[in-house]
């Protein structure tokens, strides 16, 4: 059965160091998602993206995070200068994009465990 | 802010059904309810949704009343691995495709 992958599983990184977290959506998936869970939290909405630009974004998605499809198969989410408050699992996920609502159906990655020190 | 509230916490005998309540009193006509699990900090995993019938697959059956403002999810046969944050979610809206999560139903199944 297909599904999202993310890496890595875990990162520790030095505050104010930067960051990309790798995913791998679905091969026919169109749409991808970077979603947040900090310890105790909720899972948080980040960042959606469709056709090679961000469709929609969140508050927490400020000018520090970047997203970027480089190369047919990986979704990246980029962290500029990381502060203690991005520590956090990182989710992926992915769609497929069709005319029916039952294809909007997301996946979920495995995550990755960012620690900022 | 999630458009659904559940209980924070249910039990549940192993080998018995496992019935999680859902309230979407504003869910819109064009909303689907869509059930998720996290089991410890792994990613959401997918259950089922469903608009408007009854669903059932291989994890879960779907029942959504008639009005659409509450739905249960049943899993029939709850095992010790079922134990986990079950999130209800009303969604996607419009053109936004984002999930919203509340804070679910950790459901804890007993030996």
């Amino acid at each position: 059965e297909p599904e999202v992958t993310q890496t890595p599983s875990h990162q520790v990184t030095q505050m104010g160091q930067e960051v990309i977290l790798r995913c791998v959506p679905i091969s026919n998936h169109l749409y991808f998602y970077w979603y947040r869970q900090i310890l105790g939290q909720k899972v948080e909405f980040l960042v959606s993206f469709y056709n090679n630009e961000i469709s929609e974004k969140s508050e927490i998605f400020d000018d520090q995070f970047s997203v970027e499809r480089p190369d047919g198969s990986n979704f990246t989410l980029k962290i500029r200068s990381t502060k203690l408050e991005d520590s956090a699992m990182y989710f992926c996920a992915s769609s497929e994009l069709g005319q029916a609502k039952y294809q909007e159906t997301q996946y979920f990655g495995p995550g990755t465990r960012l620690l900022v020190l | 802010d999630a458009k659904t509230t559940q209980p924070p916490s249910m039990d549940c005998a192993e080998g018995r059904a496992a019935n999680l309540p859902c309230n979407h009193s504003t869910i819109s006509g064009n909303e689907y309810v869509y059930w998720y699990r996290q089991i410890h900090s792994q990613g959401p995993q997918y259950i089922i949704h469903g608009l408007k019938n009854n669903e059932t697959n291989e994890m879960a059956s779907l029942i959504i009343t008639e009005d659409r403002k509450s739905s249960t999810l049943i899993l029939p046969h709850a095992t010790l691995r079922d134990t986990a944050v079950y999130y209800c979610i009303v969604g996607p809206s419009g053109s936004a495709r984002q999930l919203t999560f509340g804070s679910g139903t950790q459901l804890t199944v007993l030996p």
